[in-house]
């Protein structure tokens, strides 16, 4: 994988509790992206990132907040759980907002 | 709404033969295309990227890109079991003012190569 790695891979959590992802990358990519993968639902964008501080909503925003405060980690922050969120999620980077975009390992995440 | 199709298969295909893949998508204004293989369990790999109409090929694979018609296809040649995976179609859409914000996916094409 490109230089991308996302931490925790497994988390089991219940409703209503915080929960942070991240993502961590070392090519330097300007944009970073978050998605979650859903059986029937394919890959849908979460969040995105065109640079530090910079951040925007993805189709699927709703429950979800993100900060970048230097290039290379992207948080993603369930303010308070939900089973709907149950999912995996991915980060992604790429060099442009058109080129190519690659991908972390991948979260498993589980709200009880 | 921004939408890209795939036929789910299964798609079942000899060992050695060609496996083709198609994709459609229905924002006009759309600018890259890819195709992604994915793993059970595992994280989706970039296989292919297409920027301008017509054929694109890598090895034993090959994308082709129609815009008129808004379709993607991959072809994969001397199909080998390990080729057994899920293929998803990617497009970026142009967002209004320019540049770019994420990619839509299809939800894939589950390819089985029987040996």
């Amino acid at each position: 994988d490109a230089g991308i790695t996302q931490s925790p891979r497994h988390k089991v959590t219940e409703t209503g509790t915080p929960v942070t992802l991240r993502c961590h990358q070392t090519e330097n990519h300007r944009y970073m992206y978050w998605y979650r993968q859903d059986p029937g639902h394919g890959l849908r964008l979460i969040h995105y990132s065109y640079g530090v501080k910079d951040t925007d909503k993805g189709e699927v925003s709703d429950g979800y907040s993100v900060s970048r405060s230097k290039t290379e980690d992207f948080l993603l922050t369930l303010e308070s759980a939900t089973s709907s969120q149950t999912s995996v999620y991915f980060c992604a980077i790429s060099e442009s907002p058109e080129g190519e975009q690659f991908f972390g390992p991948g979260t498993r995440l589980t709200v009880l | 709404q921004k939408e890209v199709e795939q036929n789910s298969g299964p798609l079942s295909v000899p060992e050695g033969a060609i496996a083709s893949l198609n994709c459609t998508y229905s924002d006009r204004g759309s600018q890259s295309f890819f195709w992604y293989r994915q793993y059970s369990g595992k994280s989706p790999e970039l296989i292919m990227s297409i920027y301008s109409n017509g054929d694109k090929e890598d090895g034993r694979f090959t994308a082709q890109l129609n815009k008129a018609s808004q379709y993607v296809s991959l072809l994969i040649r001397d199909s080998q079991p390990s080729d057994s995976a899920t293929y998803l179609c990617a497009v970026n859409p142009l967002r209004a003012g320019g540049g770019a914000d994420g990619l839509t996916f299809g939800k894939g094409t589950h390819l089985i190569i029987q040996p």
